[in-house]
């Protein structure tokens, strides 16, 4: 049963825009939350973080915004750039050191 | 970039075969995790290792065994593959602390004929 969930396989969205991918999870004990994001033939790289006891995280062109009431979260890139095309990966962490992973979204940034 | 490398990149086998991954890092981190992925699952954590000769399961361990000799070196040996084992398989370390980021290699493709 998967406790990490991405329900949007794909998002397509022309450069310059922003792109918002989404990330629900079921387990209440998760308390902090990260990001990652793969290119094809390699590892995944860490994005972002976020702990609960926060409910917004910035870098750069990269938000991370979390709302534990409804145990939703979701990555915020604006302006998107074409190098952002890959597969974002959401991922959860309870209490100690293992990792929930979503199925991932892909991410397509239109010229 | 963290230094991980992991052997072979590739590998064909067939069913019944064992077959060893090797996970090599260059940072000296205490933790070592061997995840699959596989589509429509996402990464999902087989074992992991909080040290020397220390190791435990993760979400999807059965079939699949690890050992940790040396600090650097984290090995997935597979006894017996499966076709259901075909997969991408990535290893990945963090350093102390529970919030440390997790590093990843390059990955693996098996593929269990």
């Amino acid at each position: 049963d998967q406790q990490v969930k991405q329900n949007s396989p794909s998002l397509s969205v022309q450069e310059g825009r922003i792109s918002i991918l989404n990330c629900d999870y079921t387990n209440s004990m998760f308390d902090y939350f990260l990001w990652y994001k793969k290119y094809p033939a390699e590892g995944p790289t860490f994005l972002i973080s976020i702990s609960s006891i926060k409910d917004k995280n910035e870098d750069g062109r990269f938000t991370v915004f979390l709302n534990k009431s409804a145990k939703h979260l979701s990555l915020h890139i604006v302006p998107s750039q074409p190098g952002d095309s890959a597969v974002y990966f959401c991922a959860a962490m309870a209490g100690d050191y293992k990792l929930s992973f979503g199925a991932g979204t892909t991410v397509t940034v239109r010229a | 970039d963290a230094g991980i490398t992991q052997s072979p990149r590739h590998k064909v086998t067939e069913t019944g075969t064992p077959v060893t991954l090797r996970c090599h890092q260059t940072e000296n981190h205490r933790y070592m995790y061997w995840y699959r992925q596989d589509p429509g699952h996402g990464l999902r954590l087989i074992h992991y290792s909080y040290g020397v000769k220390d190791t435990d399961k993760g979400e999807v361990s059965d079939g699949y065994s690890v050992s940790r000799s040396k600090t650097e070196d984290f090995l997935l040996t597979l006894e017996s593959a499966t076709s259901s084992q075909t997969s991408v398989y990535f290893c990945a370390i963090s350093d102390q602390g529970r919030r440390a980021t997790q590093y990843f290699g390059p990955g693996t493709r098996l593929t269990v004929l």
